[in-house]
């Protein structure tokens, strides 16, 4: 089992509408959680971080976050064409600096206008 | 926002040539970097972590002795890959989290397109 795992898209989703991300992960000990955007040949830029249960918003982005499902979330609301990229969902598995940040395989998301 | 400065962000070379990029954190200090490679339409791959002052841990797979990693000071990390061959053609990203406080996130250079002829 990965220890990050995403659905690899692509998710098509009409401009102005919400596209959902969705991402479970398997260590229950972990303790952050970080939405990455990545375009095509750049890379990956920070879009949300999250590390209590419930939600967050932040603009049109809202992350969702339940530890007893292991699960994380995206909500990306009125969808432009310039959110089409990739989006990584990352999980660090302790506090410090030094702790690994695993990443999903990410989803592709593309907005049809 | 805290930013790390990737350099060079693309090199050209021939076979056998081998390749020095440098991670640089501008405006924190980071005891650890972090190095990942990415093929096309493919995942992010860590390679090694980077540790300033001590050897660098590398990921199952990955030969220390082909991507040598130097973390000399809490701001600078460099990976080079020696002898590169075609193989070796990638996408080099480093990162690096703030070592003030907790739960930081990973910030991410712009990356380094390395092509091998």
């Amino acid at each position: 089992q990965k220890e990050v795992e995403q659905n690899s898209g692509p998710l098509s989703v009409p401009e102005g509408a919400i596209a959902s991300l969705n991402c479970t992960y398997s260590d229950r000990g972990s303790q952050s959680f970080f939405w990455y955007r990545q375009y095509s040949g750049k890379s990956p830029e920070l879009i949300m971080s999250i590390y209590s249960n419930g939600d967050k918003e932040d603009g049109r982005f809202t992350a969702q976050l339940n530890k007893a499902s292991q699960y994380v979330s995206l909500l990306i609301r009125d969808s432009q064409p310039s959110d089409s990229a990739t989006y990584l969902c990352a999980v660090s598995l302790g506090y410090s600096s030094a702790s690994k940040i695993i990443f999903g395989s990410g989803t592709r998301l593309s907005i049809r206008p | 926002g805290a930013v790390v400065s990737q350099h060079p962000s693309r090199v050209i070379c021939k076979s056998g040539t081998s390749v020095k990029i440098e991670c640089r954190s501008l405006d924190f200090q980071a005891t650890t970097m972090f190095w990942y490679r990415q093929f096309p339409k493919q995942s992010l791959m860590l390679m090694a972590t980077s540790n300033e002052g001590s050897k660098a841990t590398y990921e199952q797979g990955v030969e220390k002795d082909k991507f040598l990693i130097n973390h000399a000071s809490l701001t600078l990390s460099t990976l080079t890959v020696t002898s590169a061959h075609p193989e070796d053609s990638s996408f080099y990203i480093c990162s690096a989290r703030d070592d003030r406080g907790r739960n930081q996130p990973q910030h991410f250079g712009d990356g380094t397109r390395l092509s091998i002829l």
